[in-house]
């Protein structure tokens, strides 16, 4: 039981190099999001997709690019990464976009950019 | 804009009951409530969610006032693996990018 997958776990980048973080759901969940947590904060929202086709930016998208591939699958991008991006990655889904509607998260991925 | 308030920290012993308060004054009428967990180096786990009254399942109960502008979640007889941060969450229905998590509350559980 799956759940919300997020890879890779971890990556060390230089500053100005790209790299894509990958998500995948298997519980056929319409919504998902990108969230950065930086240390001793909370989770602050970078982007969302309400449903398959769809985009929308959050509270902090400066830098960052997303993708939703299918309805499995959304991708966050960083084009030309800078120390202030790094972070703990956190990918999450919901049957949609209400706030009755519980998130589901992946164990993250900690990008540190030097 | 449905922004929380919540204590930063709390600590409580093992075997105790913990209440932690979040208030979200803004909370607007289709709102629902929503509690995450956070354990170091994992993602938030949802715990329990209400919209009034009371709602319990087998991890916690949420109190909900009949104004709604707080809630309070309370975890039955902590054990040590309770320690970790707690989010509360008011929901905005008009934008998903309005729901913001805040810094939690961190709570520690001693021996």
């Amino acid at each position: 039981n799956a759940g919300v997958t997020q890879t890779p776990k971890f990556q060390v980048l230089k500053t100005g190099q790209s790299m894509t973080l990958q998500c995948a759901q298997d519980m056929n969940h319409n919504s998902m999001y990108w969230y950065r947590q930086d240390p001793g904060m909370g989770l602050r929202l970078i982007y969302y997709s309400a449903s398959e086709g769809t985009t929308d930016k959050g509270e902090v998208p400066n830098g960052y690019n997303v993708s939703r591939l299918n309805k499995r699958e959304f991708s966050l991008r960083l084009e030309s990464a800078a120390p202030s991006q790094t972070s703990v990655y956190f990918c999450a889904s919901s049957v949609r976009t209400a706030s009755d509607q519980p998130q589901h998260f992946g164990d993250g991925t900690r990008l540190s950019i030097l | 804009l449905a922004k929380t308030t919540q204590p930063i920290s709390m600590d409580s012993y093992e075997g105790q009951e913990v209440n932690i308060t979040c208030s979200h004054n803004n909370i607007a009428t289709n709102d629902y409530i929503t509690w995450y967990q956070q354990f170091p180096s994992q993602g938030p786990r949802f715990i329990i969610q209400g919209y009034k009254t009371k709602v319990t399942n087998e991890v916690a109960s949420l109190f909900i006032p009949a104004d709604r502008k707080s809630s309070t979640l309370s975890l039955p007889r902590v054990s040590l693996s309770d320690t970790a941060v707690y989010y509360c969450l008011v929901g905005d229905d008009s934008s998903a990018s309005k729901i913001i998590f805040g810094s939690g509350t961190r709570l520690s559980i001693r021996p």
